[in-house]
Formats: structure tokens, sequence, C-alpha cells
């Protein structure tokens, strides 16, 4: 049972055109992550949401925006995406955030190809 | 902020050898140590974790060391099957709920 569901699994754009990728989970967990992963890195954070608080990694760039509709629901806005931009963008989710021995669960993915 | 660095970058052994993945940690509050799987196109899996409180931890072919002084902890998978192949990352998570990974072991069992 998918439990951190990321769609597209795969989305291209052109350069300058603004996508959005979304995570959907079924774990009514309060905290959800953005991660980008470039190849052979590890997952680099780019912000979380505890509940509705949006927390921004301080490099994280202006581009990158993010929403959070509901308990269920985060989307990545990447407003106008460069080439440095292609990665892959990893949902996760965790119980809560403020403890530290938490687990997280990582949805598959969504790989970004920028043209 | 906390820095994890992991060695080796690369490890490849033969099937049914073990094989040993180190990471050190800076930041002496990290509490939590995760050890994630990740194949080729798929999102990081939790495959085992330890808490600061622990030393030890065993899940069948899968163990995972701790050492709170020296700030470093290592992940141990014995009896290495070539569905163990792929790339697996350490993880020190604070108080404040943030993850800092290492920057991965490309690990490859050969048949």
């Amino acid at each position: 049972d998918a439990m951190v569901i990321q769609n597209p699994r795969y989305q291209v754009t052109q350069f300058g055109k603004p996508v959005t990728l979304s995570c959907s989970q079924t774990l009514n967990h309060n905290v959800m992550y953005w991660y980008q992963q470039k190849s052979s890195q590890a997952p680099k954070l780019l912000f979380h949401y505890y509940d509705k608080d949006f927390n921004n990694e301080a490099d994280t760039p202006d581009n990158f925006q993010s929403r959070r509709p509901n308990t269920s629901f985060c989307f990545l806005d990447i407003r106008s995406p460069g080439l440095g931009d292609a990665a892959m963008y990893l949902c996760a989710t965790s119980r809560a955030g403020g403890l530290a021995d938490d687990e997280q669960y990582f949805g598959p993915g969504t790989r970004l190809t920028v043209t | 902020g906390e820095n994890v660095e992991q060695h080796p970058s690369t490890l490849s052994v033969q099937e049914g050898d073990s094989a040993v993945i180190k990471c050190t940690y800076s930041d002496s509050a990290s509490n939590y140590f995760p050890w994630y799987k990740q194949e080729l196109g798929k999102g990081p899996q939790l495959i085992i974790d330890i808490r600061s409180n622990v030393g030890e931890k065993k899940d069948q072919r899968i163990a995972v060391t701790l050492n709170k002084t020296a700030k470093h902890f290592s992940l141990h998978i014995t009896e290495t099957q070539p569905e163990d192949s792929a790339v697996y990352f350490c993880a020190a998570k604070n108080n404040a709920g943030k993850s800092t990974f290492g920057d991965g072991t490309t690990l490859t069992v050969k048949p």
C-alpha cells in the first residue's frame, strides 16, 4: 500500500517554465519534507512543514516555493526552473518533527528534467 | 550545523562476504541515526535505525553500532546477496527534527 505518493514520477519542463510537483500521504503525519537529490549525492533538505508551519532552509533558493493546503498534500513549485534544478525531488513524512527519534517515510521521487 | 561524513563512497564485495559502512557526525545533540537503502530510480527506504540510548541493534543480516563518545556509527551487512546492491545513506537527526545525510556509499555485491 502506497504511503507517500509522488506525482508525476517523471517531469520534463522547459527552462524558465514554472512547474509543480505534488506529494500526498496516507499516514496522517504532521510533518512533510521536500528534498532535492542530484545524481550520486545525498538528499538535500529544501523545506519542511510541521502541520501548517513552514520552515525554509537558509540556503534554499527563492525560486523554490511550497504549499501545504491540508494534512495529506504538499506541493513544490519551481517558479523559473534552470538547468541546475534538474534533479530527483523527494517528498518525505514523519509523525512529529519535534522529536529527534522519528522515522521518515520517503516517496519514490519525481525526476525533473529541464530542457 | 551538523556534518555527517560517510565512508567508503564505493564498496565492492563478493556474495556471502560482509560489508561495513561507517559514518561520523559532529553535533553531540543528534540522537537518532537511521540508515537508508536507495535503489536506482527509487526513494530512500529505512532499513535500520538506532537511538542514542542504545549501542547496538540487529535485524537479521543487518546491524548498526553506535559510539556516542566518538560520534560514529556503522552499518554491518553479513552474508551479502546481489540484491543488497544499492546506495546506502546514513543520517543523523537532532532535537529540532532536522536530518543531515551522509554522501552515500554505493555497494556492489558480486555474484
